[in-house]
């Protein structure tokens, strides 16, 4: 079974440009989360989208926002880059996504190194 | 605010020792407790869990232990090796918004010396 894949592995941007990042969900997933890691935050709760909706919505600016398409595969954008965009983007997928009281879990990718200069 | 909490950056264990990997949490809300496994250029995996009606968990040489008067868990490698040595990131379900969200610490980076 084919893991979560996140396209592209590196990327570097300058300030004030976007960028767009890719995820591919294990097949039958239908939940895929978004994370940002950065050294001193840890890992952070972007987004989740399930069933092409938006589920849930971390406490990130409105430059950040993402989607997914019918096959589950999701991207997200980040406008207006800034030098503390800087970080490691993991996305996760699961069947059905975080639920009170038990454990759907989550299969994360690789992630995406995102450089700003 | 962090409401999960790994206080240890860092953590050198000697290979065939214990190794404790400590978290602690702030809301009474959160109800089920996880540790992902993360070596460099690779996502998280997940490791163990525990439900908040336990209070411990145990998986061959990986024990979690919950204490939630104190708000507190922690993950017992015994004994380490060497393929051990990654960041433990802790993490939590907790309420957001309309639905629920991982929460993650900081995460431990661990060492094991051969």
């Amino acid at each position: 079974k084919a893991g979560v894949t996140q396209t592209p592995r590196y990327l570097i941007k300058t300030r004030g440009q976007q960028v767009t990042l890719s995820c591919s969900p294990i097949s039958g997933h239908r939940s895929v989360s978004w994370y940002q890691q950065t050294p001193g935050q840890g890992l952070q709760f972007l987004f989740e989208y399930f069933s092409e909706t938006q589920r849930n919505k971390g406490n990130f600016p409105g430059r950040f926002s993402g989607r997914q398409f019918s096959n589950s595969r999701s991207e997200m954008n980040v406008s207006t880059l800034e030098l503390g965009d800087s970080a490691l983007y993991l996305c996760a997928s699961s069947f059905t996504g975080p639920s009170l009281g038990s454990y759907n879990e989550q299969f994360f990718g690789p992630g995406t190194r995102l450089t700003v200069l | 605010d962090q409401q999960v909490k790994q206080n240890s950056p860092s953590l050198s264990v000697q290979e065939g020792r214990i190794s404790i990997l400590n978290c602690d949490y702030t809301n009474s809300m959160f109800d089920y407790f996880l540790w992902y496994k993360k070596y460099p250029a690779e996502g998280p995996t997940f490791l163990i869990s525990i439900s908040s009606i336990k209070d411990k968990n145990e998986d061959g040489r990986f024990t979690v232990f919950l204490n939630k008067s104190a708000k507190h868990l922690s993950l017992h490698i015994v004994p380490s090796q060497p393929g051990d040595s990654a960041v433990y990131f802790c993490a939590a379900i907790a309420p957001l918004n309309s639905g629920y969200a991982l929460n993650f610490g900081k995460g431990t980076s661990l060492l094991v010396t051969p």
